[in-house]
């Protein structure tokens, strides 16, 4: 079945830097390939996606790219802020049906 | 309505109880989804149903008990957990019955204890 790591599982930046997180994935039929941020004690929110016929997916401060012949996806997020700070999860679908593998997951802290 | 909700917030029972979590969703999706979290980790899939069929089950005690009763509800039946069982549970939808490039909308999740 698939399988998602993801790095670094923490990440401490200082208020309008950037913050990268990189996930890779076994699976090569996958093709979906979405970011979730979950504050504490909060739901799971989507604030990307990709999908495995596009290369790099961009909305105001926040970027995602995919590298298929890798198999590595990465979410770029430019000018922190501390609102910024929660945990990421990166994650990628299963051949077949619908079903999420999540990675380990990413504190990131910005600090004002 | 463009959120998944989720009832209880949180739930405190003992070994012995029976207990129900509740998954609400007007959005007209069709596919639902049941999640465990534990502190500090990824959700793991739990259920998924598509056009109210269970169609993953991903080898789920029986002591967790999903039901689909039309297309916007899902719940969770509860019967003897053990305290392991604490967790966020998570409830999710997406539109099309779960296809592959569907994006999966979650709730706010029921906080249980187990006692």
């Amino acid at each position: 079945g698939e399988n998602v790591e993801q790095h670094p599982s923490t990440l401490s930046v200082q208020e309008g830097d950037s913050a990268v997180i990189k996930c890779t994935y076994s699976d090569s039929a996958s093709n979906y390939f979405p970011w979730y941020k979950q504050e504490l004690g909060k739901r799971p929110q989507l604030i990307i996606d990709i999908r495995s016929n596009v290369g790099e997916k961009k909305d105001q401060r926040i970027a995602v790219t995919l590298n298929k012949t890798a198999k590595h996806f990465s979410l770029h997020i430019t000018e922190t802020q501390p609102e910024d700070s929660a945990v990421y999860f990166c994650a990628a679908t299963s051949t077949g049906f619908q079903k999420l593998v999540f990675g380990t997951g990413t504190r990131l802290l910005v600090s004002p | 309505d463009t959120e998944v909700t989720q009832t209880p917030k949180h739930l405190v029972m003992g070994m012995t109880n029976k207990k129900s979590l509740k998954c609400e969703q007007h959005m007209g999706h069709r596919a639902m989804y049941w999640y465990k979290q534990k502190a500090k980790k990824p959700p793991e899939l739990m259920f998924v149903y598509s056009y109210e069929k269970l169609s993953i089950n991903e080898s789920v005690p029986s002591r967790f008990s999903p039901e689909c009763p039309n297309s916007s509800l899902l719940n969770l039946h509860l019967h003897a957990l053990q305290p392991e069982d604490s967790a966020l549970y998570l409830c999710a939808s997406s539109p099309n019955g779960g296809l592959s490039t569907d994006t999966q909308y979650f709730g706010p999740g029921t906080r249980l204890t187990v006692l």
